[in-house]
């Protein structure tokens, strides 16, 4: 059983659209959160933390629900530059320091 | 630059042969791991590292070994290679603050080919 699940796509929207994601996870002891971008055949890169809190960085916005596992992922006014698959991550907890990686979710954003 | 660094690039070898990816960063960063990613299996953790000769078995360690000599680098060594393990590999460190790990910064990746 896959400890994070994201649906992975592709989300195909127009440029200006805004799109969510949801990534789900089963370790109810997990402390960190992370979303990752990562463009074909490069390395990921660290979009955003996800704090209890939620955060916002410009366009893009996270958020974390504990009671029911998920974070979440919202993109606005989408631009053809966002076009890249979105990796959630999530740290284990309760004493294992084995990231978890969800498959990603690929995002197209169209003219 | 802060910056992770991965050698080769790309590799293309033969069954059996033993080879080594290295792997450097110069951030000071206490963690450092190895993943590989394969097509519809995202990226999977191969063995980490928390500081100098402290090492762990992540997901996928079978067929794989490392060391941590110093702090700034982790090779990834591969015995005897098999076909199976042609995929593309990532080194990545972090800082570990608190009990946890946190952001994690990846090298380019090297894309393995086994014959």
């Amino acid at each position: 059983r896959k400890e994070v699940e994201q649906d992975p796509g592709p989300f195909n929207v127009p440029e200006g659209a805004t799109v969510a994601f949801n990534c789900t996870y089963s370790n109810s002891a997990s402390q960190s959160f992370f979303w990752y971008r990562q463009d074909c055949r490069k390395e990921p890169k660290l979009l955003m933390s996800v704090y209890s809190s939620g955060n916002e960085d410009g366009r893009f916005t996270a958020q974390l629900n504990r009671a029911s596992q998920y974070i979440s992922l919202l993109i606005r006014d989408s631009k053809l530059s966002d076009s890249a698959t979105y990796l959630c991550v999530v740290n284990g907890g309760g004493g294992s320091y084995i990231p978890t990686f969800g498959r990603g979710t690929s995002l197209i954003v169209h003219p | 630059e802060a910056q992770v660094t991965q050698n080769p690039r790309y590799l293309i070898t033969v069954t059996g042969k033993k080879l080594t990816v290295t792997c450097s960063q110069n951030m000071n960063h206490e963690y450092m791991s190895w993943y590989r990613q394969d097509p519809g299996l995202g990226l999977r953790q191969i063995y980490y590292s928390m500081n100098v000769e402290v090492t762990d078995k992540g997901d996928v360690p079978e067929g794989y070994k490392v060391s941590r000599k110093e702090k700034r680098n982790f090779p990834l060594i591969l015995e005897s290679p098999s076909p199976n393990q042609t995929s593309l590999y990532f080194c990545a460190s972090s800082p570990w603050l608190a009990g946890d790990q946190e952001t994690q910064y990846f090298g380019p990746g090297t894309r393995l080919l086994v014959l």
